[in-house]
């Protein structure tokens, strides 16, 4: 069965430095799409950062990367430069195949990330 | 361009009543999605509709349905509230692009109580 691991529930980072946040997978599919979320706590979903995994490199989105290791089946997403208003829970997903059918998300349990000043 | 727009933003109901969650997509997005969010669950992906018909259904019981209208607004239903539907109901929607390409953007979800 299909799986998102995120393995760290609460992370602090002082502001103006980067974090890196942890995600594992699995899936037996060849063809997957990995995706990266920031949810405040407003509650809204924000779609931050998109990885094929037939992508060769690595996806990037202003102080967003994707640091994908398909052999070790990790995906974390790096924030460089924290700002306070990074502050958030962050959830990483990955398509789902429900009845042989992909397109909709799988979700980790998230890592609470704070940004101090 | 307006982003997912979900309606309510909160409600409360009692047990045995049934309630009607309402999604209006980013414009021209054709496929919504809904989700369930829990602290205990997590988020568990409830259904998936597109072209009025429901194409992927996840792993909820029949008391929760949906459907999507012509202009691809999108409606859930819960029929006979238990204390354990108490969650973040978020809706999402995206472009038709081939999986696994498929981003959704969510809206900011309605948060229901069952009392």
């Amino acid at each position: 069965a299909q799986k998102i691991t995120q393995t760290q529930p609460g992370m602090f980072v002082q502001e103006k430095e980067a974090v890196t946040l942890d995600c594992t997978y699995d899936t037996s599919d060849q063809s997957y799409g990995l995706f990266w979320y920031k949810q405040p706590s407003s509650g809204e979903m924000i779609f931050l950062i998109y990885q094929g995994s037939y992508d060769e490199q690595n996806a990037t989105e202003g102080r967003y990367s994707l640091n994908f290791q398909k052999a070790r089946k990790s995906a974390n997403l790096v924030i460089s430069a924290s700002q306070l208003g990074d502050s958030a829970m962050y959830f990483c997903a990955m398509t789902g195949n429900y009845g042989g059918s992909q397109g909709n998300l799988i979700f980790g349990k998230g890592t609470k990330l704070s940004v101090k000043p | 361009k307006a982003g997912v727009t979900q309606t309510p933003r909160y409600l409360i109901k009692t047990r045995g009543q049934q309630v009607t969650l309402s999604c209006s997509p980013i414009s021209g997005h054709r496929s919504v999605s809904w989700y369930q969010q829990t602290p205990g669950q997590g988020l568990q992906f409830l259904f998936e509709y597109f072209s009025e018909t429901q194409r992927n259904k996840g792993n909820f019981p029949g008391r929760f349905s949906g459907r999507q209208f012509s202009n691809s607004r999108s409606e859930m239903n819960v029929s006979t509230l238990e204390l354990g539907d108490s969650a973040l109901y978020l809706c999402a929607s995206s472009l038709v692009v081939a999986p696994p390409k498929n981003i959704q953007y969510f809206g900011a979800g309605t948060r229901l109580s069952v009392l």
